[in-house]
């Protein structure tokens, strides 16, 4: 079974801080996924990101997927209270693998 | 594009009663479809994979005959909960990949899920 750690699993931040979520695994993945969720609503696709090493940007947000491709990370800048919600990366090889989750809330 | 309907979005339903949810790609083809439970600011757990014109593929610990699958067509899976109980509340999710795309790296496409309540 391919397992995904993501950490921290809870994180509560002011508004403007900077915060970097990790996703871990001892498997390699053929790409991985990051999603967003917020309450009572399906997630939604973030970002995929397939090869070694690989950086990708959207607006505040920077994906990175590891050089072995078993860890990615996700890094907040600036995080504003609409960035709440659950975030989901899930590793793809067949079907999809999901981590646990990161539950952040940005406070105004 | 790449929408995908869920219905209904929360049912309650009597302990005993079954309850069938959709899960609908409304602009795609999907030959796969999955099933997920999730509890209260938890992850997704994978229940099933449902496969268009054959039987769904269950997870360790699934009961393939509480939870009845069905994908008939490209663009319609149902689960079926049957003689459902208290324990069987959750939030159950369905996403679905189009078909012809790659599984190692083409995205999931979710539905916003349904609010099962049993009492």
């Amino acid at each position: 079974t391919q397992l995904l750690e993501q950490s921290p699993q809870f994180l509560s931040i002011q508004e403007g801080e900077n915060l970097t979520v990790y996703c871990n695994s001892s498997s390699v993945f053929s790409s991985l996924q990051w999603y967003r969720q917020e309450p009572g609503e399906g997630p939604v696709l973030l970002v995929t990101v397939v090869t070694g090493g690989e950086v990708k940007k959207l607006k505040r947000l920077t994906f990175q997927f590891g050089d072995a491709r078993k860890d990615s990370s996700l890094h907040i800048t600036a995080a504003q209270p609409g960035d709440t919600g659950l975030y989901l990366c899930a590793g793809l090889a067949g079907k999809s693998t999901f981590g646990d989750g990161t539950t952040l809330t940005v406070k105004p | 594009g790449a929408v995908v309907s869920q219905h209904p979005s929360r049912v309650i339903c009597k302990s005993g009663t079954s309850v069938k949810i959709e899960c609908r790609s409304l602009d795609f083809q999907a030959t796969t479809m999955f099933w997920y439970r999730q509890f209260p600011k938890q992850s997704l757990m994978l229940m099933a994979t449902s496969n268009e014109g054959s039987k769904a593929t269950y997870e360790q610990g699934v009961e393939k005959d509480k939870f009845l699958i069905n994908h008939a067509s490209l663009t319609l899976s149902t689960l079926t909960v049957t003689s459902a109980h208290p324990e069987d509340s959750s939030f159950y999710i369905c996403s679905a990949r189009k078909s012809g795309m790659s599984s190692y790296n083409s995205p999931l496409h979710f539905g916003n899920g349904t609010r099962l309540t049993v009492t």
